[in-house]
């Protein structure tokens, strides 16, 4: 099945580092992707889609400068939190649709990255 | 716009017993709806989805879920739940045919399952 691979799963780093995350569908083609945040006990808030060879659309509120997104390929998207502080500690989780198929395939998920500012 | 509610935040069932984690959506036109599962730490992993045709659609794990278009249900059931069963559903709609839009989710309905 389909199968989107994210990296790194887990990140515990000193305020200040920038740090990126990186998704890949490993055996599709995904022309947008998706880029989600969960707070504990909460759903998932979307972020920003991310769109190959272009640039990413962001959701209200959230801010692109601190949030860069690139979708450079059409397996690979990185979301990058730049400058990070504690208050960007949460859980990212990629997403990822097969481009070929139409909008009834569903979704495919990564595996989240848990990050930690300290 | 399109949105999903998900009216449990918990659910508790026996295990062997029958469960069910009620989902209702609202979208301009024709819905398209899934069920996905979260265990700790990990993704949303999916489950199940309607599109068209047969109100009953049949998913992964055993779970089923009833498309019901006058009540704009589409609530997610098992015939006998599994302490195994125990994590984080997700409920998610798009409108069909809206191009390569995200899937708006409900908040998320913790199931527990007592053995």
């Amino acid at each position: 099945g389909a199968v989107v691979s994210q990296h790194p799963s887990r990140v515990i780093c000193k305020s200040g580092t920038s740090v990126k995350i990186e998704c890949r569908s490993l055996d599709f083609q995904a022309t947008t992707m998706f880029w989600y945040r969960q707070f504990p006990k909460q759903s998932l808030m979307l972020m920003a889609t991310s769109n190959e060879g272009s640039k990413a659309t962001y959701e209200q509120g959230v801010e692109k400068d601190k949030f860069l997104i690139n979708h450079a390929s059409l397996t690979l998207s990185t979301l990058t939190v730049t400058s990070a502080h504690p208050e960007d500690s949460s859980f990212y989780i990629c997403s990822a649709r097969d481009s070929r198929g139409r909008g009834s395939q569903p979704q495919h998920f990564g595996d989240g990255t848990r990050l930690s500012i300290l | 716009a399109q949105s999903v509610a998900q009216p449990e935040d918990q659910v508790n069932v026996a295990e062997g017993n029958p469960l069910t984690v009620k989902c209702t959506y609202s979208v301009s036109g024709n819905p398209y709806l899934f069920w996905y599962v979260q265990y700790p730490n990990r993704g949303l992993q999916f489950l199940l989805k309607y599109i068209t045709g047969d109100n009953l659609v049949k998913g992964s794990y055993g779970f089923e879920a009833e498309f019901n278009k006058s009540q704009t249900s589409f609530h997610l059931k098992k015939p006998s739940a599994l302490v195994s069963d125990s994590a984080l559903y997700f409920c998610a709609v798009r409108e069909g045919d809206s191009g390569n839009t995200p899937l708006v989710f409900g908040k998320g309905t913790r199931l527990s399952v007592i053995a």
